[in-house]
């Protein structure tokens, strides 16, 4: 148990309507990484947030959008569903924000658009 | 920008003995950290090994450790008497300047009992 914590485990869901993920990053841990897997590409990173600031983006979808809140939990939400959003999504946490240390990884929210 | 290359699809070992996996690696980057992690069937993402690159000396963790030759940009993992609790997916990872993980496509590791 790497001390993330991750909901819900399982989401099924139709294309158009929008959900929302929540991560718990490990105790005293300051940043949260958002990652997507599916099978045609693969581990993604999606976005940084560190001590609630936007850290950094990578191949997030403007349809998509995250926050880290004052408890430091964070939220990914995904609007306009599409098919082609049906993945695993990984939050991930480290202590700080300087990029040295290890990310720990919850056990994902797999999400599937019917 | 980074990329992460594992060649191998899949490997296949028999228990007790000795696997080697790849990885290959392009970065710009001067200071920069390498890892493996494993995905088994229950998917939770599980760090094996990580490797600070200003660092000479090869990680190692009990029965894992790499091969890490900087100059040819490689990050091999050997596992030593491999175990049924191997069997996984195994995904090289390279960390960019961005603090953000890139990794590899992943290689299915099958322990023949």
């Amino acid at each position: 148990d790497s001390g993330v914590t991750q909901t819900p485990k399982h989401l099924i869901t139709a294309t158009g309507q929008r959900v929302t993920l929540r991560c718990s990053p490990r105790s005293g841990d300051l940043s949260v990484y958002w990652y997507q897997q599916s099978l045609d590409q693969g581990l993604q990173f999606l976005i940084h947030y560190y001590n609630g600031e936007e850290r950094a983006k990578g191949n997030i979808l403007e349809r998509f959008s995250a926050q880290q809140f004052p408890d430091l939990h964070s939220e990914l939400n995904l609007s306009s569903l599409e098919l082609g959003d049906s993945a695993l999504y990984f939050c991930a946490s480290s202590v700080g924000g300087t990029g040295k240390e290890t990310q720990y990884f919850g056990p994902g929210t797999r999400l599937l658009v019917l | 920008a980074q990329t992460v290359t594992q060649s191998q699809p899949e490997m296949s070992v028999q228990e007790a003995e000795t696997v080697t996996l790849s990885c290959t690696y392009d970065t710009s980057e001067s200071d920069y950290y390498l890892f493996w992690y494993k995905q088994p069937p229950s998917r939770q993402m599980i760090l094996v090994i990580r490797q600070e690159a200003y660092k000479q000396q090869n990680a190692t963790e009990n029965r894992f450790s790499v091969n890490f030759q900087k100059a040819a940009k490689s990050f091999s993992l050997k596992i030593s008497d491999s175990q049924l609790g191997d069997a996984a997916m195994y995904f090289c990872a390279s960390m960019d300047s961005n603090y953000q993980l890139i990794w590899g496509a992943g290689t299915k590791l099958i322990i023949k009992p």
